[in-house]
């Protein structure tokens, strides 16, 4: 069965400081996609990045990263020089091809704080 | 392009009432799905339309019903309400199919229920 787990309920960090959210996934199949959300206190989730299984390519993106490996099962995700406007609910998704559904991590709280 | 829009934003009924919640995609995609996201149950899927078929479904009590219309707009229905619905309902919409695409949310609707 798929799963995804954020195993960090709550980061806090000083701004500037550099902070990795934890992923990790459980599928049985060899083609999915990994995905990352932000959820600022609106509610409303922002679409950060999306990885195709079979591309391992780590991705950079402004003071964004993300490191994609299968061999852990893991898609982290690293924020260099936080700012407070980092500061938001993450999510991690994944999803198999056959499925039409997102299942979603808890969620990691980033506090930044000035 | 206008992003997925959802209305009303914020509701406020009380138990066995029965309620409406309206979702409409970015223009040209014809994947709407729904989500509810509570504090204790985090982001759950609801069900997903395309082309006005549902393809999947969660584990949610048949209360929980929905529909797309041929311009791909989506509706919601929550019958008999619980205390327990009172939840932000999230919508997104994607071109597709869900897993090789990925999808838009929209700012939710927030539901509570007394």
């Amino acid at each position: 069965a798929q799963k995804v787990t954020q195993a960090q309920t709550e980061i806090s960090v000083v701004e500037k400081e550099d902070v990795t959210l934890d992923c990790v996934y459980e599928t049985r199949d060899t083609t999915y996609y990994l995905f990352w959300y932000k959820q600022p206190p609106s509610g409303e989730l922002v679409f950060l990045i999306r990885r195709n299984s079979f591309d391992e390519q780590n991705e950079i993106s402004g003071r964004y990263s993300w490191n994609f490996q299968k061999s852990t099962s893991s898609f982290n995700f690293t924020i260099t020089a936080s700012q407070v406007v980092d500061s938001a609910v993450y999510f991690c998704a994944h999803t198999d091809s056959g499925t039409y559904k997102y299942i979603f991590g808890t969620g990691t709280r980033l506090k930044v704080l000035a | 392009k206008a992003g997925v829009t959802q209305t009303p934003r914020y509701l406020i009924k009380t138990r066995g009432q029965q309620v409406t919640l309206s979702c409409s995609p970015i223009s040209g995609h014809r994947s709407v799905s729904w989500y509810q996201q509570t504090p204790g149950q985090g982001l759950q899927f609801l069900f997903e339309y395309f082309s006005e078929t549902q393809r999947n479904k969660g584990n949610f009590p048949g209360r929980f019903s929905g529909r797309q219309f041929s311009n791909s707009r989506s509706e919601m229905n929550v019958s008999t309400l619980e205390l327990g619905d009172s939840a932000l309902y999230l919508c997104a919409s994607s071109l597709g199919q869900v897993g090789s695409e990925t999808q838009y949310f929209g700012p939710g609707t927030r539901l509570l229920v007394l």
